[in-house]
């Protein structure tokens, strides 16, 4: 499969905990995406990690890569309400077009 | 700015119908790419654009579907004869060349009866 493959399916935490989604792939990679989409719609792009990178961080995000293992997390820390939302981990492939995997449902109650 | 923006948001159609959907990227953005989210699964990709090139069409599901770009902007993706498994929300993209980030519109869910 050229998709990565987001796990778990569904997340359910607490507001004020963390948030570990992890996304494996069987390719190689030039980057790789994390996106996020909130109620089945548009997607928003949160951090790309290239295969030279291990780990980088945007505000509460925190993503890590490793390459030897074919694998990424997204670490969302003192989660919110707000965080409420479907996680995609996308590789580039070809043509510039992504290939998404089929996300993780997290839900961060209040 | 403006971002990509879709129309219509919303779309029901009869079995057999066509139908257009339209995708306005963002200004200066030279690639152009149409997915397609059916419920509870991932995005697939479709369709894209990059400048006077020809069309990435590797995605299409069949030949009922098409999609057009215009002037290097605006962008039509057609679907004839709609089938109830063509029911999905249908997600247009932009970036910049030779960019890896894609800016994504609101998408247009597309429920064919």
């Amino acid at each position: 499969s050229q998709q990565g493959e987001e796990d778990p399916q569904a997340l359910s935490i607490q507001e004020g905990e963390n948030a570990t989604m992890n996304c494996s792939y069987k390719t190689s990679i030039n980057n790789l995406q994390w996106y996020r989409q909130n109620s089945g719609r548009g997607l928003v792009h949160l951090i790309l990690i290239r295969s030279n990178e291990r780990e980088k961080h945007s505000g509460r995000l925190r993503v890590t890569l490793d390459t030897s293992k074919k694998s990424s997390s997204l670490l969302i820390t003192a989660s919110r309400a707000a965080d409420t939302a479907s996680y995609f981990c996308a590789l580039l492939r070809g043509s510039e077009k992504l290939v998404f995997g089929k996300g993780t449902k997290l839900t961060v109650n209040p | 700015g403006a971002g990509v923006s879709q129309s219509p948001s919303n779309k029901v159609t009869e079995k057999g119908k066509d139908v257009e959907l339209r995708c306005d990227p963002i200004s200066g953005h030279t690639a152009l790419y149409w997915y397609r989210q059916s419920l509870g699964q991932g995005l697939e990709f479709l369709i894209y654009f990059q400048g006077n090139s020809a069309p990435d069409k590797s995605g299409l599901p069949s030949d009922r579907f098409s999609a057009e770009r215009t002037g290097g902007s605006v962008s039509t993706l057609t679907i004839q004869r709609t089938q109830q498994e063509d029911s999905a929300v249908y997600l247009c993209a932009s970036s910049l060349p030779q960019a890896d980030t894609q800016y994504f519109g609101p998408g247009t869910r597309l429920t064919v009866l």
